[in-house]
């Protein structure tokens, strides 16, 4: 149990052009999804926390115009990255919890590979 | 500011001997603390969850937890070439879903 879908796996396109990745808990609802973005050799840098029907709450320094996230279900919060240059290239990873009981642990998608040309 | 942290390694282990890893973090409110594993391009996977001092055991895989000293370890017996990966320590630091992760352990088995 506790399958997170991540679509796609892998973009690659030129700058400026805008990106949306998936994020879907296939075998739970999810109020709470979380956005991380990971550079090489880094560690996973949480970017924003989705809640399902009201506005994403970014962490310090990730500009919300930017990364647009929504939450339109439970089952499926989506992240674009508009505009986007070279340097928003990096693996972006999705999470979520059941959360029907508190501490779950939080199960991670494959991850969408971005690279911008 | 509320931390995770871990030694980066990388720590080299031969085949079959114990591998120990270990994770302090900052912050005393935390309730709930995670090991993920995670290979070279892939994204975590869920190793172990441990809430309550002491340790807890899951078939090689034991994770430690001493709130009074605040630190969270994970052990790993008869360590196998496929456990080689990185290993990152998290903590629900915030008391609620978000959580904060050390930079990770790099672990090499050596056969």
């Amino acid at each position: 149990g506790a399958v997170v879908s991540q679509h796609p796996s892998w973009v690659i396109c030129k700058s400026g052009t805008s990106v949306k990745i998936e994020c879907r808990s296939l075998d739970f609802q999810a109020t709470t999804m979380f956005w991380y973005r990971q550079f090489p050799k880094q560690s996973l840098m949480l970017m924003a926390t989705s809640n399902e029907g009201s506005k994403a709450t970014y962490e310090q320094g990730v500009e919300k115009d930017k990364f647009l996230i929504n939450h339109a279900s439970l089952t499926l919060s989506t992240l674009t990255v508009t505009s986007a240059h070279p340097e928003d290239s990096s693996f972006y990873i999705c999470s979520a919890s059941p959360g029907t009981v508190p501490n779950q642990p939080q199960h991670f998608g494959d991850g969408t590979r971005l690279s911008i040309l | 500011q509320k931390e995770v942290e871990q030694n980066s390694g990388p720590l080299s282990v031969p085949e079959g001997a114990i591998a120990s890893l270990n994770c302090t973090y900052s912050d005393r409110g935390s309730q709930s603390f995670f090991w993920y594993r995670q290979y070279s391009g892939k994204s975590p996977e869920l190793i172990m969850s441990i809430y309550s001092n002491g340790d807890k055991e899951d078939g090689r895989f034991t994770a430690q937890l001493n709130k009074a000293s605040q630190y969270v370890s994970l052990l790993i017996r008869d360590s196998q070439p496929s456990d080689s990966a990185t290993y990152l320590c998290a903590a629900d630091t915030f008391g609620n879903e978000k959580l904060t992760f050390g930079t990770g352990t790099r672990l090499t088995i050596i056969p």
